[in-house]
């Protein structure tokens, strides 16, 4: 079946333009995760979403990111005024994540290349 | 100091030798993931565990949860095998969502 996609791929920004980042996650899974990952490091957590409930947006790195899922399944990601910090793959994942979902794997998408110039 | 500590950070072996990667953490933690990130970003789950040991193919997890360590073997490693292994763990606590991942390993297997 389809796993989680993302789009676009590969994102080239000017400094100060507002980009938005779309995350698909497998049909039926409730929980939607978002990560930041800077070249070289692992991915940092960033937001996550439990249905339409944006339930943990502790990693959100500033008041510039945005994220939503408004029907519970589609969720975009949206950064306004980038900056060259910005500049990172970000990570869309997606688990089944009924009530309890310490225990439910999630599933990565490939990812969005942002290149802040 | 990170909360999630691999070890080590780049690892290069010859087709056929036995692989190991070792994850160290400093938080009380649910579950560990293991996960294997090629080149161009795509992540794959490779294991989710919380005791004991699994094991899938040519690759096996361990988890001491009273030392807080995990690791994760390969077996008769291939040049495919290569790719960056990052463990993440799922901490007490914190969100269900938030995982908390080390820097990964980069493993290349030369043929």
């Amino acid at each position: 079946g389809a796993g989680v996609s993302q789009s676009p791929r590969y994102k080239v920004a000017k400094r100060g333009q507002d980009v938005a980042l779309r995350c698909d996650p497998i049909s039926g899974h409730v929980s939607l995760f978002w990560y930041q990952q800077a070249l070289g490091q692992g991915p940092e957590f960033l937001t996550y979403f439990q249905n339409e409930a944006q339930l943990d947006k502790s990693g959100l790195p500033s008041d510039r990111f945005f994220a939503e899922r408004p029907e519970g399944s589609v969720s975009t990601l949206k950064i306004q005024r980038t900056q060259q910090e910005d500049s990172a793959v970000y990570l869309c994942a997606s688990s089944l994540g009924l009530r309890d979902i310490l225990y439910y794997e999630q599933y990565f998408g490939p990812g969005t290349r942002l290149t802040v110039t | 100091k990170n909360e999630v500590e691999q070890s080590p950070q780049n690892l290069t072996a010859q087709e056929g030798e036995f692989i190991t990667i070792n994850c160290s953490y400093s938080v009380g933690i649910s579950a560990l993931h293991w996960l294997q990130q090629h080149p161009g970003g795509g992540i794959v789950s490779l294991f989710m565990l919380s005791s004991g040991k699994k094991k899938h193919g040519r690759l096996i997890a361990t988890i001491n949860i009273q030392e807080k360590h995990s690791s994760l073997h390969i077996t008769a490693s291939h040049p495919r095998d290569s790719a960056v292994y990052i463990c993440a763990v799922l901490a007490y606590g914190g969100s269900q969502g938030n995982l908390i991942f080390g820097k990964g390993t980069k493993l290349s297997v030369k043929p």
